[in-house]
């Protein structure tokens, strides 16, 4: 398996502009998880989802966020306006039903 | 809440010394999970270890190994013979198990440098 792909791998926007971060999960898990790694928060769990349900989106930081999991093989999280403050590693990670989480390479943002 | 407290921002040692982890967390439940991962200079997340609250067995893998303790709260990683490779941040987490999905606490990594 080629395990949790993300994309892009980085990301350079402009303050305002809409970002799309995406995932793919690993076949077969039906977990999935999007995290944000800062230097002064670590690493944050923002939301996650089981069976493609969305169950936990307290770790959201505003609304200008959200994610979506239309299908059990692809996710997506958005930040629409982004801010500088948005500015970190993004992410996503999926695990089976009561195993090990795997992560991505994460998506580095860079909002300017 | 659940907490994970890792007190040691940063490690240096000389390759081939012994190196050990500290990992201390907080929780009230009764059932839980303790993971290990690396993150080297390349960024990616890489899971070392998962260890469930009922199995307080210490865990040998190759140079690595890991030491479960209840009483004190304590999920400590040593790495025996350490090499430059090794050097990465690393990340104790605890896992609440949530409507069927793991929800992962983490700590804030311990920076560790393997000079040759």
């Amino acid at each position: 398996d080629a395990g949790v792909i993300q994309s892009p791998r980085h990301e350079v926007t402009e303050m305002g502009q809409e970002v799309t971060l995406r995932c793919k999960p690993i076949s077969g898990h039906n977990s999935l998880f999007w995290y944000r790694q800062t230097m002064m928060r670590g690493l944050e769990l923002l939301i996650y989802f089981n069976n493609n349900v969305p169950i936990d989106d307290s770790g959201m930081p505003e609304d200008r966020f959200s994610a979506k999991m239309p299908n059990a093989s692809f996710s997506t999280l958005k930040i629409q306006p982004s801010e500088p403050r948005d500015s970190a590693v993004y992410f996503c990670a999926s695990s089976p039903q009561t195993g090990d989480a795997f992560f991505g390479q994460g998506t580095r943002l860079t909002v300017v | 809440a659940q907490k994970v407290t890792q007190a040691q921002t940063e490690i240096s040692v000389v390759e081939k010394e012994d190196v050990t982890l500290d990992c201390v967390y907080e929780t009230r439940d009764t059932t839980y999970y303790l993971f290990w991962y690396k993150q080297p200079p390349s960024g990616e997340l890489v899971f070392l270890i998962r260890r469930n609250s009922f199995d307080e067995q210490n865990e040998i893998s190759g140079r690595y190994s890991w030491n479960f303790q209840k009483s004190t709260s304590s999920f400590n990683f040593t790495i025996t013979a350490s090499q430059v490779v090794d050097s990465a941040v690393y990340f104790c987490a605890l896992s609440e198990h949530s409507q069927g999905a793991q929800k992962l606490v983490f700590g804030q990594g311990t920076r560790l440098t393997i000079n040759p």
